[in-house]
């Protein structure tokens, strides 16, 4: 089985930078995936990462450590907009196809 | 062609009613997914077809019935739903690799 887990809420102001932690215990690990979701919305990718270290894309950054189990998303330059929920994703081949198990998510404010 | 496509976007439905939800891709990948989403809650996996073949139903209740005609299609089927039903539906699809892994935009359902 995965046992996936993030905090589930964050505060930070805008134009700071934010770190969103993930830790999961799984087996048969293929990968970690970040989204984004805006209420009401579906998730969108962020970020993929297969091996060890830090994979940058602009304003959003994600580190895997695979002997950990752990792995972070940060974010740059806050914007307001960047209010959302956060969602760690645990791919894991299962007999055909990546299952992806998510963690609940960490919802992101934005102030002012 | 890099999405995936879900009709209808929103779909409200009566308890006696049969419903399809629809799921089209255009990027050769040959795994597709079903995912259900309750408010406040992450996706969680329902169906893996790998090569148009069923290969992981989380067991799903019967009145939920996926089908896969070709290898750019997933369908699910609803019949006799029940109010707790109500949720936002997500398909995915994903290559051999799951760095790929795609979400559509989503179905929201009401059930009443």
């Amino acid at each position: 089985g995965q046992n996936i887990d993030q905090p589930t809420e964050m505060t930070a102001t805008e134009g700071a930078i934010v770190q969103i932690n993930c830790t999961y215990q799984t087996s048969g690990f293929n990968g970690l995936f970040w989204y984004q979701q805006h209420a009401g919305e579906a998730p969108t990718f962020l970020s993929y990462n297969v091996l060890d270290g830090l994979e940058e894309k602009g304003r959003f950054s994600s580190f895997l450590s695979r002997s950990k189990g752990y792995s972070y998303l940060l974010l740059k330059e806050l914007q307001m907009k960047d209010s959302a929920s956060y969602l760690c994703a645990v791919s894991g081949i299962t007999g055909g196809g990546n299952k992806l198990t998510f963690g609940t998510g960490t919802q992101l404010k934005v102030e002012l | 062609d890099t999405e995936v496509t879900q009709t209808p976007k929103h779909l409200v439905m009566g308890m006696t009613n049969k419903k399809s939800l629809k799921c089209e891709q255009h990027m050769g990948h040959r795994a597709m997914y079903w995912y259900k989403q309750k408010a406040k809650k992450p996706p969680e996996l329902m169906f893996v077809y790998s090569y148009e073949k069923l290969s992981i139903n989380e067991s799903v209740p019967s009145r939920f019935s996926p089908e896969c005609p070709n290898s750019s299609l997933l369908n699910l089927h609803l019949h006799a739903l029940q109010p707790e039903d109500s949720a936002l539906y997500l398909c995915a699809s994903s290559s051999e690799g799951p760095g790929s892994y795609t979400f559509g935009s989503g179905t929201r359902l009401t059930v009443v």
